[in-house]
């Protein structure tokens, strides 16, 4: 089966300061991998995405995320945060295997102090 | 821009009524999904269609069933409301041969508190 594990549920950073969000997957074959963000009220916006080919893809915001097949991670980067990053951000995980359904991660809310 | 459309953003309703959530997406795709996402839960999967009339039960199907009679539309339906199906619904839609190269695309989610 397969199952996504975000570790951190809240994480606070300075506005201007990196961040990166951390996200590890179960998943038996090649996985499709995303990052989707939710602000508050909101539904879910799609970040990014990998499916092959480079392992580190560039996404809206000036997001970024490394595909690391040893570890089964896919964390999120960001070089410097702004505070309308405040959201919360979910990881989430599918494959051929799976048919077409995503498993999403539990989230990580993230708080932006200026 | 796929749209996906929830009709209500908040809904209240009484322990024992029956509750339909509607969805209804723009864009022709084949998929749709509905999700309940419940702080420290994450987004769990109800139900889910690959095509018009067919529903497959998702990870939490239990106390919910589905209709989807038009490509377009996909309602969520609660037999009979209970306070612990309180939560956000969202639901979701993908194209049919390339539904996780796209990803989903999200509405904005019914938030329903029954009392």
């Amino acid at each position: 089966a397969q199952s996504v594990t975000q570790p951190d549920i809240h994480i606070t950073v300075s506005e201007g300061a990196s961040l990166e969000l951390r996200c590890n997957y179960s998943y038996g074959a090649t996985p499709y991998l995303f990052w989707y963000v939710q602000s508050p009220g909101q539904g879910l916006q799609l970040l990014l995405k990998y499916f092959s080919g480079d392992t580190l893809v560039q996404g809206i915001k000036g997001f970024e995320a490394e595909f690391k097949r040893s570890q089964s991670s896919f964390n999120l980067r960001k070089p410097s945060v702004h505070w309308s990053d405040a959201a919360e951000y979910f990881c989430a995980v599918g494959g051929r295997g799976g048919g077409n359904k995503l498993t999403f991660g539990t989230g990580t809310q993230l708080k932006v102090e200026l | 821009d796929v749209k996906v459309t929830q009709s209500s953003r908040y809904l209240v309703k009484r322990t024992g009524e029956k509750v339909f959530l509607e969805c209804v997406q723009d864009m022709d795709h084949e998929n749709m999904f509905w999700y309940r996402q419940d702080p420290g839960l994450g987004l769990r999967l109800i139900y889910f269609s690959y095509d018009v009339k067919m529903k497959e039960k998702g990870d939490i199907p239990e106390g919910y069933s589905v209709s989807r009679e038009k490509k377009e539309r996909f309602s969520l339906i609660l037999e009979s409301a209970s306070t612990n199906q309180t939560s956000m619904y969202l639901c979701a839609s993908s194209p049919g041969s390339e539904a996780l190269r796209s990803g989903y695309t999200f509405g904005s989610g019914t938030r329903l508190t029954v009392v």
